[in-house]
Order: structure tokens, then sequence, then C-alpha cells
């Protein structure tokens, strides 16, 4: 299957503080990519849909900019939470799908948050 | 609307047993696909399963099969001969044709297999 790469896995800061994560397609083309948040032990939240050259589309109740998302590329697309404050603290997971692979979502291995 | 429901928080299986792992939705589209989806406690969301719903056919890859009953509305996944390593949070998720790209996700179920 299709290969999507989330970095860093693990992110510990300081309230106040930005912080980037970055979802990659290492061997397809991610016409779209999705961003999850994860609260644990409870199912995925969609944040935000990024289709590449375009702005993000985001879920009702997410605020857009605290969550910026960019989809510079067709293999990356990232996530940047703006001044992040400790109920920012949670797992988040991208997830992309492309060309070829019908309807199968392939996702990052998650970023877990941490902010002091 | 689209709504996905997994009603079993958790379940218990012996190893080499198959198990039984519910979802039912709800979506008015006529045209939906169903996934499944393995969450080990690493985090990683790993890809199992897909069913269309126009497919005759229930969906089957390797140990698992989906169990589709369009009429009732159930996509349940079936996990025969589970081995340790199936211990992890399944999710079903669902996407519809008037949803575009949203995939909506069930609450998911935990698995044990014991040895």
């Amino acid at each position: 299957g299709a290969v999507v790469s989330q970095h860093p896995s693990r992110v510990i800061c300081k309230s106040g503080t930005s912080v980037k994560i970055e979802c990659r397609s290492l061997d397809f083309q991610a016409t779209t990519m999705f961003w999850y948040r994860q609260f644990p032990k409870k199912s995925l939240m969609l944040m935000a849909t990024s289709n590449e050259g375009s702005k993000a589309t985001y879920e009702q109740g997410v605020e857009k900019d605290k969550f910026l998302i960019n989809h510079a590329s067709l293999t990356l697309s990232t996530l940047t939470v703006t001044s992040a404050h400790p109920e920012d603290s949670s797992f988040y997971i991208c997830s992309a799908r492309g060309p070829g692979w019908g309807e199968k979502l392939f996702f990052g291995s998650g970023t877990q948050l941490s902010v002091l | 609307a689209q709504k996905i429901t997994q009603t079993q928080p958790g379940m218990f299986v012996q190893e080499k047993e198959a198990v039984t792992l519910d979802c039912t939705y709800d979506t008015s589209d006529p045209s939906y696909g169903l996934f499944w989806y393995k969450q080990p406690s690493s985090g990683e969301m790993i890809f199992l399963i897909y069913q269309g719903s126009y497919d005759q056919q229930n969906a089957t890859e390797g140990r698992y099969s989906l169990n589709f009953q369009k009429a009732r509305k159930s996509a349940n996944l079936v996990i025969s001969a589970s081995q340790l390593g199936d211990s992890a949070m399944y999710f079903c998720a669902m996407r519809g044709a008037s949803t575009g790209n949203q995939f909506y996700f069930g609450t998911g179920t935990s698995l044990t297999v014991i040895p």
C-alpha cells in the first residue's frame, strides 16, 4: 500500500509557542489530505480537508487561525498549531488519498502533542 | 446526514478463535463506501478492508471479511483465527457520495486477544 509519513511522532512544547506537523505521501501524489484530532480512546474527529494548491476546508468548530493548514505540493501538507495551549494537547493524525488508490485512505503514524 | 455506530466499546476473543465486530450505519446516499481500520497502541491507522455499496459480494482480505447486509445497514468485520497481534482499536468508517472526501468514523471497538 501507499505510505504516508508524519513527523514528528511526539512533541512537547511550552504554552504560547507554535508547533508544525508535517504529513508527506512518500510514493504517491496526494491530491487530498485530511487532518484529524483524536482524544484518548475516542474516535477520529475531522478537523480539515486540504487540497493541493487551495485553501483548506475546516470543519465547524475548528479555529482556522489556530490550526493553520498548508498543502503546498502534492506530497506535503502541514498543520501548524499556533499559540498552543494545554487544551490543544492531543493526538493529531493525517491521511491522504491519491489517484490510483480508489477509495482507500492512508494514514500517517500520528503526532502526540503535549502542551505544558 | 451520515452516521456510523459501533456499539461494542470492548471485546475479548480467545487466540485462534473468530470474532465479529459490529458496525451499523445510516446514510441517505445511494452510493457509499464502508471501511475498517485498525489502530494499534502505537497510534497509526491501518487500512483493513473496503466494501462498496454496490458490490455484490462481501469483501475479504486475508483473515478479514466484511459481513455486509445492506438492508440492515450493517457492515460487521469478521476476523478469523485471531492472533495476539490483532489486539487493537478497530474503527468502522463510511464515505458517501454526497460528503465528498469526508470520512465518518465510528467510536471504535477495543479488541483484546487472550492467549
